[in-house]
């Protein structure tokens, strides 16, 4: 079973526009939670974490929103940009429950952002 | 600068043969990972290792195999690679974690394995 859900496989959103990915765990061991940007033919590159301790944490054009009652985050993106275009991958992981760090992934969300 | 280095970018081999992809990562760290990842299915854990000799299976270990011999290097060894093992594979580290906040996993470039 699925333990990082990201329902929607793709999203198209306007240059200049707030695009948001959503993602849902289960496991309510996760502690930590990761956003990171892959283009096609690379690696996965970080993009922004968040701590279960916190709820929001902010970098430039890039917020993440964590509600741990409904084990749900988000990543805002505001404004868009034509080269935020990439598949966007949710991960999370359990330091505190004996995982050693290894990072459960999402199946990943297609951002497509039109000019 | 972090960097984790997978020795090839592309490679094709034939039902049957024996594949090793290499890893080598610069940072010292503890964790190393190889994943797969596939159309529609994300990023799937093969196989992890916290400690040079230790090794965990992930989520997808059939049909494949690890080795780490030195802190810096984790190779993954197709024994006897099939069709269905085409697929992008990612390398990765992070460190241990002490607390929530530094698990942050570095990636290499994928390697794009073609088998025939």
């Amino acid at each position: 079973d699925q333990q990082v859900k990201q329902n929607s496989p793709s999203l198209s959103v306007q240059e200049g526009r707030i695009s948001i990915l959503n993602c849902d765990y289960t496991n309510s061991m996760f502690d930590y939670f990761l956003w990171y940007k892959k283009y096609p033919a690379e690696g996965p590159t970080f993009l922004i974490s968040i701590s279960s301790i916190k709820d929001k944490n902010e970098d430039g054009r890039f917020t993440v929103f964590l509600n741990k009652s409904a084990k749900h985050l988000s990543l805002h993106i505001v404004p868009s940009q034509p080269g935020d275009s990439a598949v966007y991958f949710c991960a999370a992981s359990a330091v505190f429950g004996g995982s050693q760090g290894n990072l459960i992934f999402g199946k990943g969300t297609k951002l497509s952002v039109k000019p | 600068d972090v960097k984790v280095t997978q020795s090839s970018r592309y490679l094709v081999k034939r039902t049957g043969e024996k594949v090793f992809l290499e890893c080598v990562q610069d940072m010292d760290h503890e964790n190393m990972f190889w994943y797969r990842q596939d159309p529609g299915l994300g990023l799937r854990l093969i196989y992890f290792s916290y400690d040079v000799k230790m090794k965990e299976k992930g989520d997808i270990p059939e049909g494949y195999s690890v080795s780490r011999e030195k802190k810096e290097r984790f190779s993954l060894i197709l024994e006897s690679a099939s069709t269905n093992q085409t697929s992008m594979y990612l390398c990765a580290s992070s460190l241990l974690p002490t607390g929530p906040g530094n698990t942050e996993a570095f990636f290499g470039q994928g390697t794009r394995l073609t088998v025939v």
